[in-house]
């Protein structure tokens, strides 16, 4: 299947940093990826749409300015948490789907995910 | 709108035995579910979907999940658990258009005890 990395795995940062995430498709083109958030012991929350070359699609209640999402090629999207504190602790999935033609199985593929721990 | 329930929160089966994992489904227009699993502290793991055609769809693992209309269901089954299947199931509808968005739902946890 198609495989999508996420980097890094675990990051720990102080009050006030910034964050970025990396997620890339490895082996497939991936017009549009999803970032998600889970609480702990919860479901997924979506946060975002991710399209490439273009602005990043906000679920309601979700800050744009806070957590910036750009997605430069078919392989890359990027999520940064910006002025992160501790509430933005938590685990952050990307997730990518194949399109196109034959290639689209209509799964979404998803990364290990990032555990992100504000002190 | 397109949503999707998962009803336990947990389910208990013992090794060897049967078990099933429960979701029904609000869509409109033709539903395309899913189920996933995943396992603690990493990213979720397609198991099987339907799309069309058969109501009994094999995936991975030895899982399957049978379709059913009249009662809007896509319950996830196994013959036989093993102790290695416990983990986070999940449910999930896709919404065709609108950038293909997944729907999850809440998550079911599975525990197999030997």
């Amino acid at each position: 299947g198609a495989v999508v990395s996420q980097h890094p795995s675990r990051v720990i940062c102080k009050s006030g940093t910034s964050v970025k995430i990396e997620c890339r498709s490895l082996d497939f083109q991936a017009t549009t990826m999803f970032w998600y958030r889970q609480f702990p012991k919860q479901s997924l929350m979506l946060m975002a749409t991710s399209n490439e070359g273009s602005k990043a699609t906000y679920e309601q209640g979700v800050e744009k300015d806070k957590f910036l999402i750009n997605h430069a090629s078919l392989t890359l999207s990027t999520l940064t948490v910006t002025s992160a504190h501790p509430e933005d602790s938590s685990f952050y999935i990307c997730s990518a789907s194949v399109t196109g033609g034959r290639a689209n199985t209509g799964e979404l593929f998803f990364g290990e995910g990032s555990r992100l721990t504000v002190l | 709108a397109q949503s999707v329930a998962q009803p336990e929160d947990q389910v208990n089966v013992a090794e060897g035995n049967p078990l099933t994992v429960k979701c029904t489904y609000s869509v409109s227009g033709n539903p395309y579910l899913f189920w996933y699993v995943q396992y603690p502290n990493r990213g979720l793991q397609f198991l099987l979907k339907y799309i069309t055609g058969d109501n009994l769809v094999k995936g991975s693992y030895g899982f399957e999940a049978e379709f059913n209309k009249s009662q809007t269901s896509f319950h996830l089954k196994k013959p036989s658990a093993l102790v290695s299947d416990s983990a986070l199931y999940f449910c999930a509808v896709r919404e065709w258009g609108n950038f293909n968005k997944f729907y999850f739902g809440s998550g079911t946890k599975l525990n197999v005890k030997p």
